[in-house]
């Protein structure tokens, strides 16, 4: 199946910092790509829609000034969590869409202290 | 907008024996049915998917089953190993572009 690479996997940083996450399609060209956080034994909860060239689409409830998405380009986007506070700690997934199909980064263990 | 109802929550069997995920979903436009197993600490892995225009799919000891009718698919995996414990997720969407919409998740354990 096709690569969606997410980095870091694991990153520990201080409280009002700020924490820049990438998701990259590793051998596909992906004009959408999605944010996803998961919290300890809850499903995927949509955070935006990154769109390549144009602004994200953030889901309700989801603010899109801590939560800065960048698509610059058709393999890479980027999640920045501004100002990052111990509320923000949780698991966030990237996913890419070849066609139909989704196809899912590693994951991304964020911890704020 | 698109609702997925999963069930069970929890899914204990024996090693060998067989296991069922049953999803349903609400928008009769959803033409696109993945199911996807997660493993403690990383993302989602696709392990197969439906589309509307077929009523089932085989992939070696997993199979998923769709009813259009009723809007329900089912995953099915025979001879379940040790290795099969992870929590499966179902999801439904409009091909192409458009978001998943996810179930709940299943915890799958498989005792040997």
């Amino acid at each position: 199946g096709a690569v969606v690479s997410q980095h870091p996997s694991r990153v520990i940083c201080k409280s009002g910092t700020s924490v820049k996450i990438e998701c990259r399609s590793l051998d596909f060209q992906a004009t959408t790509m999605f944010w996803y956080r998961q919290f300890p034994k809850q499903s995927l909860m949509l955070m935006a829609t990154s769109n390549e060239g144009s602004k994200a689409t953030y889901e309700q409830g989801v603010e899109k000034d801590k939560f800065l998405i960048n698509h610059a380009s058709l393999t890479l986007s980027t999640l920045t969590v501004t100002s990052a506070h111990p509320e923000d700690s949780s698991f966030y997934i990237c996913s890419a869409r070849r066609t139909a199909e989704a196809f899912f980064g590693q994951g991304t263990r964020l911890t704020v202290v | 907008g698109e609702n997925v109802e999963q069930h069970p929550s929890t899914l204990s069997v024996q090693e060998g024996d067989s296991a069922v995920i049953k999803c349903t979903y609400s928008d009769s436009a959803s033409n696109y049915f993945p199911w996807y197993k997660q493993e403690l600490g990383k993302g989602p892995q696709l392990i197969i998917d439906i589309r509307s225009n077929v009523g089932e799919k085989k992939d070696q000891r997993i199979a998923v089953t769709l009813n259009k009718t009723a809007k329900h698919f089912s995953l099915h995996i025979t001879e379940t190993q040790p290795e099969d414990s992870a929590v499966y997720f179902c999801a439904a969407s409009i091909s192409s572009g458009n978001k998943l919409v996810f179930g709940a998740g299943t915890i799958l354990r498989v005792k040997s």
